[in-house]
């Protein structure tokens, strides 16, 4: 069965620190990998995927995710938050053995303060 | 590019009504996906369309719920004999033929059930 754990409801930062919001899934077989962001009053926006390759991945706005195999984990990360980043982060995972539906985290709300 | 759009963005409704919303995905995807969100939580997986075909369903979608996508494009999910338990936010999501499987979300049906 697929899972995905978001262990922080909520990340407070500091603007210009370095953030981290946390990921862990499980699938039986090669998982896809997701994050997407959630502004307020906007809908679901896809930020990054893992899918095969480096295991260091860019995507939107300056965010990257590592993907790490034996720690089952894909962590967001970013060098200096801004505060337009706080938003509602979502890990969404789809295992590609057998199946087309993905399994989304519970979120993580990401607070940067000036 | 318009983006994903839904409709009604809307729907209060009472207990026992039937209730059916629409998504058009953007033109050129062929990939459909419906997800249901309540608070504090990440979408759930409902059903994926690939074309007219729909290729798997969430045992969640109970008999009370069916999906269609008739001609490949605009896709409706009907709700009968609607419960309280199914107030929440309907999501619709797209993606393109090739490429890596990220999808891009409408803005979502909020459904009240009284």
């Amino acid at each position: 069965a697929q899972s995905v754990a978001q262990p922080e409801d909520q990340v407070n930062v500091a603007e210009g620190n370095p953030l981290t919001v946390k990921c862990t899934y499980s699938v039986s077989g090669n998982p896809y990998l997701f994050w997407y962001v959630q502004y307020p009053n906007r809908g679901l926006q896809f930020l990054l995927k893992y899918i095969t390759g480096d295991n260091l991945v860019k995507g939107s706005y300056g965010f990257e995710a590592e993907f790490n195999k034996s720690q089952t984990s894909f962590h967001l990360k970013k060098p200096s938050a801004l505060v337009s980043d706080s938003a509602l982060y979502f890990c969404a995972v789809r295992d590609m053995r057998g199946t087309y539906k993905y399994i989304f985290g519970t979120g993580t709300r990401l607070k940067v303060l000036a | 590019d318009t983006g994903v759009s839904q409709d009604p963005r809307h729907k209060i409704t009472k207990r026992g009504q039937n209730v059916t919303f629409r998504c058009d995905p953007i033109s050129e995807h062929n990939r459909l996906y419906w997800y249901r969100q309540t608070l504090g939580q990440g979408p759930e997986f409902l059903t994926y369309f690939q074309n007219e075909a729909q290729l798997e369903k969430s045992r969640l979608l109970s008999d009370r719920f069916s999906a269609e996508r008739p001609k490949g494009s605009f896709s409706t999910l009907e709700i009968q004999r609607t419960e309280q338990g199914d107030s929440a936010m309907y999501l619709c999501a797209s993606s393109p033929p090739t490429g890596g499987w990220e999808q891009y979300f409408g803005p979502g049906t909020r459904l009240t059930v009284t």
